[in-house]
């Protein structure tokens, strides 16, 4: 059963670099069907949408977090990562990576998601 | 950015009631509208995709329909494990976007 797990440091100062990595068990990152993606939710608001990655390495990000996005893919390893720059603040939230059909872009399998705060 | 309006902000409801909760996008976005669960502490479940398709392992009673830029999310007999906040989510076009959500309690 496929099964996704996010991991990373929890706590990021302010300014610097939010790094996650999700990794994907029990089947391959390397499949036509699916994309990656991570969604993010600040504690006790909704849920924002950061981009997604195929197999492939082509990327799309949220306009509103582009220009301090990358999302990268290691199909040797079989997961794919997160890096969000600059970070405040604000960036402080759950951090959920998730499988996303590759012609309709929902969210049909979580992971247990990763909890960053960003504070000095 | 397409917008994703849900109504109510909450509810409350007893049990074996029926539950509708709206989502209205700015919009047309067709069918291409999803719909989660998230419990308490949780991670996001997904329960109904494509406005109406309820995902393999869904009870039955739940149930999505649509009609132009409205959609509607259905419980049909409302069940204690059901408390959850309710997300819509609009996949027609790039960036996804979501709704703030509908938190569902029991009365």
């Amino acid at each position: 059963q496929l099964q996704l797990q996010e991991s990373g440091p929890g706590l990021v100062k302010p300014s610097e670099t939010l790094s996650l990595t999700c990794t994907v068990s029990g089947g391959s990152i390397s499949t036509r069907n699916y994309y990656w993606g991570w969604i993010r939710q600040p504690p006790g608001k909704g849920l924002e949408w950061i981009g997604n990655i195929y197999y492939s390495g082509n990327t799309y990000y949220n306009p509103s977090l582009k220009s301090r996005v990358t999302i990268s893919v290691d199909t040797s390893n079989n997961h794919f990562s997160l890096k969000l720059g600059s970070v405040t603040a604000a960036d402080t939230a759950m951090y959920y990576c998730a499988r996303l059909p590759q012609v309709d872009w929902y969210f049909d399998l979580w992971g247990r998601g990763a909890l960053v705060s960003v504070s000095s | 950015d397409i917008q994703m309006t849900q109504s109510p902000s909450s509810l409350s409801a007893s049990v074996g009631d029926r539950v509708t909760i709206t989502c209205r996008a700015s919009q047309g976005i067709g069918t291409f509208l999803a719909w989660y669960q998230q419990k308490p502490g949780k991670v996001p479940n997904l329960l109904i995709y494509g406005a109406s398709t309820v995902q393999s392992g869904v009870p039955s009673r739940f149930s999505g329909s649509a009609s132009g830029t409205h959609f509607t999310l259905i419980i049909s007999s409302l069940h204690p494990e059901d408390v959850a906040t309710y997300y819509c989510q609009q996949y027609s076009s790039a960036p996804v976007t979501f709704g703030q959500g509908t938190r569902l309690e029991i009365k």
